[in-house]
């Protein structure tokens, strides 16, 4: 099987600009989890998605926003990109509540 | 609270030695997931170890075994016979019914040859 891929991988964007990253989770995965990892907050935790509907939602502004896809594809949004969003950004896919997430390489955001 | 806690910054164990990696939690809920996950220096979370709270065994994988103390509420990774290659941050987390995964802060493990 495959794991979960994370596009682009590399992206260096402006203060104000938006970007969209991209998620593909291990086929026959339906929830799919987004975090973002920084030197300074560790990782937190964005959002979670299952079968479509966001299930459960971290502590960051709304400038960041997700979706997911009918076949399980997830993308999250970063708008009004800030100097503090330079960040790795994880997506996770899990087959069940107990099952363990697997993660993807990640997307490493800069902003400049 | 803190869901997950893992107070060892940092941790440095000689190569063949066993280490123990501390993890506790804080959790209302009967039934639970505990995980441990591995992130080399090249960023990619490589998941290790699961354990239920509804399992009476300690889950082991491996090299990678863990110590479950559901009374006392703690979840410790202990890796044996280390190498080099297991030098890397290490995170505990859980999962609730219903909720997110919760992270620690992770420990940086350093093995010295």
């Amino acid at each position: 099987k495959a794991g979960v891929t994370q596009t682009p991988r590399y992206l260096i964007k402006t203060r104000g600009q938006q970007v969209t990253l991209s998620c593909s989770p291990i086929s026959g995965h339906r929830s799919v989890s987004w975090y973002q990892q920084t030197p300074g907050q560790g990782l937190q935790f964005l959002f979670e998605y299952f079968s479509e509907t966001q299930r459960n939602k971290g502590n960051f502004p709304g400038r960041f926003s997700g979706r997911q896809f009918s076949n399980s594809r997830s993308e999250m949004n970063v708008s009004t990109l800030e100097l503090g969003d330079s960040a790795l950004y994880l997506c996770a896919s899990s087959s069940g509540t107990f099952h363990e997430q697997y993660f993807g390489p990640g997307t490493r955001l800069t902003v400049t | 609270a803190q869901k997950i806690t893992q107070t060892q910054p940092g941790m440095f164990v000689q190569e063949k030695e066993a280490v123990t990696l501390d993890c506790t939690y804080d959790t209302s809920d009967q039934s639970y997931g505990l995980f441990w996950y591995k992130q080399p220096s090249s960023g990619e979370m490589i998941f290790l170890i699961y354990q239920g709270s509804y399992d009476e065994q300690n889950a082991t994988e491996g090299r990678y075994s863990l110590n479950f103390q559901k009374a006392r509420k703690s979840a410790n990774l202990v890796i044996s016979a280390s190498q080099l290659g297991d030098s890397a941050m290490y995170f505990c987390a859980m999962r609730e019914p219903g909720n997110q995964f919760y992270f620690g802060t992770g420990t940086s493990l350093t093995v010295i040859p």
